[in-house]
C-alpha cells in the first residue's frame, strides 16, 4: 500500500506562472519529507527538505509547505521555468533515520514557454 | 567528479541468470542504497547499508543481495533474474544512514530487462 501518493501524474504550467506540486501521506509517524527533482536518463536530484517542525521552507523560486494535520506537503515553485520541466517525487521518513524513504510516484511538470 | 557511477547503463537478461549491478562512489559516503523504480509505484527502497561492512533490508528486498566490502563500492546482486524484476534500478548515497537525516544522491540508474 502506497504510504507517499502523488495523485497527479502530470502537471502543465505556462513559464512565469506558479506550479504547485502536491503529495499526500497515509503515516502519521513520517516526521521529514523531501523533494526530488528527475530528469529523463538521469537519477534524481534533491531538491528542497521539511521537517515536520517546521511548516514551510523556503529556498528561493521553492517553497516547501507542510500540514501535519492533513498528512499534506505541496512544493511551490514561483516563477516557473522551461528548466524546471522534469518529474518530481516527494519522499518521506519516520524518525531520523536515513534508511527507509518513502518515494510518491511522481508529477511530470512541463513548463511551456 | 563522478559523484557514484552505475554499470552497466542498461541489460537485457535471461530469466533464471545471475546479475549484478555496480554502483561506486566517491564522495566517501557512509551510507549506501538500492531503489527500483516502476510505472505507478515511484521508487522503493531494496536493501541499504549503513556503513562498510553492514547492510540492511528495504522495503521490496526479496530476490536481491548486497555486499558492502568497501566504502565505496555497493554492487547489487540478483541471484536468479526474473521478469519482475524488468525496472529501472538506482543506486544513491548519503553522508550518514542514521539521525540526522541528509539528502541522499542518486546514480545515473541501470535499465534492467529480464526476459
Amino acid at each position: 500500500d502506497q504510504q507517499v501518493k502523488q495523485n497527479s501524474p502530470s502537471l502543465s504550467v505556462q513559464e512565469g506562472r506558479i506550479s504547485i506540486l502536491n503529495c499526500d501521506y497515509t503515516n502519521s509517524m513520517f516526521d521529514y519529507f523531501l523533494w526530488y527533482k528527475k530528469y529523463p536518463a538521469e537519477g534524481p536530484t534533491f531538491l528542497i527538505s521539511i521537517s515536520s517542525i517546521k511548516d514551510k521552507n523556503e529556498d528561493g523560486r521553492f517553497t516547501v509547505f507542510l500540514n501535519k494535520s492533513a498528512k499534506h506537503l505541496s512544493l511551490h515553485i514561483v516563477p516557473s521555468q522551461p528548466g524546471d520541466s522534469a518529474v518530481y517525487f516527494c519522499a518521506a521518513s519516520e524518525g531520523y533515520t536515513g534508511n527507509q524513504f518513502y518515494f510518491g510516484t511522481g508529477t511530470s511538470l512541463t513548463v511551456i514557454p | 567528479i563522478a559523484g557514484i557511477t552505475q554499470a552497466p547503463t542498461s541489460q537485457i537478461l535471461a530469466a533464471g541468470r545471475r546479475m549484478t549491478l555496480r554502483c561506486t562512489q566517491d564522495m566517501r559516503h557512509n551510507a549506501m542504497y538500492w531503489y527500483r523504480q516502476d510505472l505507478g509505484l515511484g521508487l522503493r527502497l531494496i536493501h541499504y547499508s549503513n556503513t562498510a561492512g553492514t547492510t540492511g533490508k528495504g522495503e521490496v528486498p526479496d530476490g536481491y543481495s548486497v555486499s558492502r566490502a568497501n566504502t565505496d563500492d555497493f554492487p547489487l546482486t540478483l541471484a536468479s533474474a526474473v521478469p519482475s524484476q524488468t525496472s529501472v534500478y538506482f543506486c544513491a548515497s548519503s553522508e550518514e544512514g542514521t539521525a540526522p537525516i541528509y539528502e541522499q544522491y542518486f546514480g545515473p540508474g541501470t535499465r534492467l530487462t529480464v526476459t
